[in-house]
């Protein structure tokens, strides 16, 4: 099947630092990457869809200058976390579509941020 | 926003039991999918119903789907230990191309040996 791989898996960081999350489909051209952020014990919210080569749509409520989304090729898309503080701290997942004829999403396994 | 809600919140059977868990949503969907969540891990597809369907099965898993009472329900029957994890509905809207899945908020389900 699919697979999808994020990097870095963790990362604890200082408040004020900028964090940089990979997202890539490893067997596929996804031409639409989305954007989850997960609390503990809570569900996932989407913060934005990542389309390559154009703007990321971002939802209601989600500081585009704060999450930077970058997808600059079919099989790469990023999220930059800039001047994060700790009430950044979450759990990010990212996820791709776009396999012929089909509607699954394959998720990656998520990247823990911790901001002191 | 959130789409719905699940419930139970959680749920501890015992090996061997069948877990039922349900979903509701609020608006119209394309399809409606299931996905299992192990501690701190991302996200596994398990299966998925479209709008014209009533009820699907695979393996262990069974899912329904009313649509007039937008509502699914996902059934896993003879519980192992290995199913303890955390499971989601999300929605797929009926309109739009890009694939924006709403999630529920989930069932925290504990199955014990």
């Amino acid at each position: 099947g699919a697979v999808v791989s994020q990097h870095p898996s963790w990362v604890i960081c200082k408040s004020g630092t900028s964090v940089k999350i990979e997202c890539r489909s490893l067997d596929f051209q996804a031409t639409t990457m989305f954007w989850y952020r997960q609390f503990p014990k809570q569900s996932l919210m989407l913060m934005a869809t990542s389309n390559e080569g154009s703007k990321a749509t971002y939802e209601q409520g989600v500081e585009k200058d704060k999450f930077l989304i970058n997808h600059a090729s079919l099989t790469l898309s990023t999220l930059t976390v800039t001047s994060a503080h700790p009430e950044d701290s979450s759990f990010y997942i990212c996820s791709a579509g776009g396999l012929a004829g089909e509607e699954t999403q394959y998720f990656g396994p998520g990247t823990r941020l911790l901001v002191l | 926003s959130q789409q719905g809600e699940e419930d139970p919140q959680a749920l501890s059977i015992q090996e061997g039991e069948n877990a039922t868990m349900n979903c509701s949503y609020k608006t119209s969907i394309n399809n409606l999918q299931w996905y299992r969540q192990n501690s701190g891990r991302g996200l596994v597809h398990l299966i998925l119903i479209r709008s014209n369907e009533r009820e699907k099965h695979s393996g262990r898993l069974r899912v329904t789907l009313d649509t007039s009472k937008k509502s699914s329900s996902l059934l896993i029957t003879a519980s192992r230990a290995a199913d303890t994890a955390s499971y989601f509905c999300a929605t797929d809207p009926s309109s739009g191309s890009a694939r924006q899945l709403t999630f529920g908020s989930g069932t925290q389900l504990t199955v014990l040996p």
